[in-house]
């Protein structure tokens, strides 16, 4: 059972912005960054924002991710068809032993 | 070429075994924590257990705690996952996913995935 909450699903049209919402808690996002994937369908999920707000190599700079007490947020603007996709915020969580927890996913649907 | 390589997946039934290995190559393995991940059909991504650097402690969901264990050889460039006691619940792809650092860092590697499909 997933530990994060997001919306299940989020659109736009193209150009657009759209913005992806992460709920969680002082032992996961309060207390740890936060990182977003993104699953293209029928592929394994691929790195986008790590630390919170940081775009790993070659990740459009369209990508952009913040944080704020227990919640965090994923943004993606000038939005483009290639988009469509699942997205996974993802924190480690240090109650029980210390385990990663992902959110329940977000399915955005370029218009 | 930094890569992952997941196999040993298989039809199993329930109370059945199965192995697990994920070879790595391109980049010095055993300098990063490893992690697998799991998503059953038509389902969201779920964290299964990690190891960090070294043979240090493993960390397990509670999912699979108990049943699941988790090891690396790093003269291989290998990880492992051994599975017992499997349930119908466990059927789903399986990913190995490298660390950016820890065990605790950022999935910054991920394999295509295995398939364990759990069933009589």
């Amino acid at each position: 059972q997933s530990v994060l909450t997001q919306p299940p699903s989020a659109s736009a049209t193209p150009g657009q912005r759209v913005s992806i919402s992460c709920s969680g808690s002082s032992s996961n996002i309060g207390s740890n960054t936060v990182n977003w994937y993104q699953q293209l369908p029928g592929t394994a999920p691929k790195l986008l924002i790590f630390g919170s707000n940081q775009r790993p190599s070659g990740v459009p700079d369209r990508f952009s991710g913040s944080k704020s007490g227990t919640s965090a947020s994923l943004a993606i603007s000038g939005l483009q068809s290639e988009d469509e996709a699942d997205y996974y915020c993802a924190a480690w969580d240090d109650s029980l032993d210390g385990r990663h927890v992902f959110g329940t996913g977000t399915k955005v649907t370029v218009l | 070429e930094v890569q992952l390589l997941e196999s040993g997946g298989n039809l199993v039934q329930p109370g059945g075994s199965l192995r697990l290995s994920c070879a790595a190559s391109g980049f010095t393995f055993s300098t990063y924590g490893v992690n697998w991940v799991r998503q059953a059909p038509g389902k969201g991504l779920e964290w299964v257990s990690g190891l960090g650097e070294t043979t240090s402690r493993p960390y397990y969901a509670d999912s699979v705690k108990g049943r699941f264990s988790i090891s690396r050889d790093n003269s291989k460039n290998t990880l492992y996952l051994q599975m017992n006691s499997l349930r119908v619940e466990d059927t789903a792809i399986y990913y190995c996913a490298k660390g950016r650092n820890y065990v605790w860092s950022a999935f910054d590697i991920w394999g295509r995935g295995t398939m364990v499909t759990v069933s009589s």
